[in-house]
């Protein structure tokens, strides 16, 4: 299998633009997770689907940002406008079967937003 | 907040040294894994011990669990420079239906 994939690795944008991340989690996965990491406030789980169903979104930032999942092997986070302080690695992961089970996680998505 | 937390915050040590990490937690657990992130990379998970287990091995890592002070430790023996990364604990809470949530590491550099 090839894992979770990621895309694009990098990303560098303008203030105000719209940003789109993706992710293919691992076939048969039910669970998918996206997360942003900075120094500051460390791994911070963002939004969680199961089944493509969004489960809990508390730990979206602000309505700037969204996620969509129209089917099992795609999900989308996208942020519009971008500032930033959007700066960050986002990752997503995938997991079998039970939210606390181990997670896949991707490589991630170096965002710079300047 | 539901995160463990990891200390040291960072650890420096020679190749050929043991390496112990520690994670406390706030309420019941039904387990708690361990991961690693390598410089630029996701996070890997590196093993799961229950809330019914004590002590647990995977190779040269070595990890307990101790209920009564909500607290877990990671040991790995004989450290190599390809151990340098960051480690984290994630509890699974008995209560609630929250997600694992992680904090925010030990960074482990291992100097050959």
């Amino acid at each position: 299998d090839a894992g979770v994939i990621q895309s694009p690795r990098h990303e560098v944008t303008e203030m105000g633009q719209e940003v789109t991340l993706r992710c293919k989690p691992i076939s048969g996965h039910d669970y998918l997770f996206w997360y942003r990491q900075t120094m500051m406030r460390g791994l911070e789980l963002l939004i969680y689907f199961n089944n493509n169903v969004p489960i809990d979104d508390s730990g979206m930032p602000e309505d700037r940002f969204s996620a969509k999942m129209p089917n099992a092997s795609f999900s989308t986070l996208k942020i519009q406008p971008s500032e930033p302080r959007d700066s960050a690695v986002y990752f997503c992961a995938s997991s079998l079967g039970d939210r606390a089970y181990e997670q896949y996680f991707g490589p991630g998505t170096r965002l710079t937003v300047t | 907040s539901q995160q463990g937390e990891e200390d040291p915050q960072a650890l420096s040590i020679q190749e050929g040294e043991n390496a112990t990490m520690n994670c406390s937690y706030k309420t019941s657990i039904n387990n708690l894994q361990w991961y690693r992130q390598n410089s630029g990379r996701g996070l890997v998970h590196l093993i799961l011990i229950r809330s019914n287990e004590r002590e647990k091995h995977s190779g040269r890592l070595r990890v307990t669990l101790d209920t009564s002070k909500k607290s877990s430790s990671l040991l790995i023996t004989a450290s190599r420079a390809a151990d340098t990364a960051s480690y984290f604990c994630a509890p699974d809470y008995s209560s609630g239906n929250t997600p694992l949530v992680f904090g925010k590491g030990t960074r482990l550099s291992v100097i050959a």
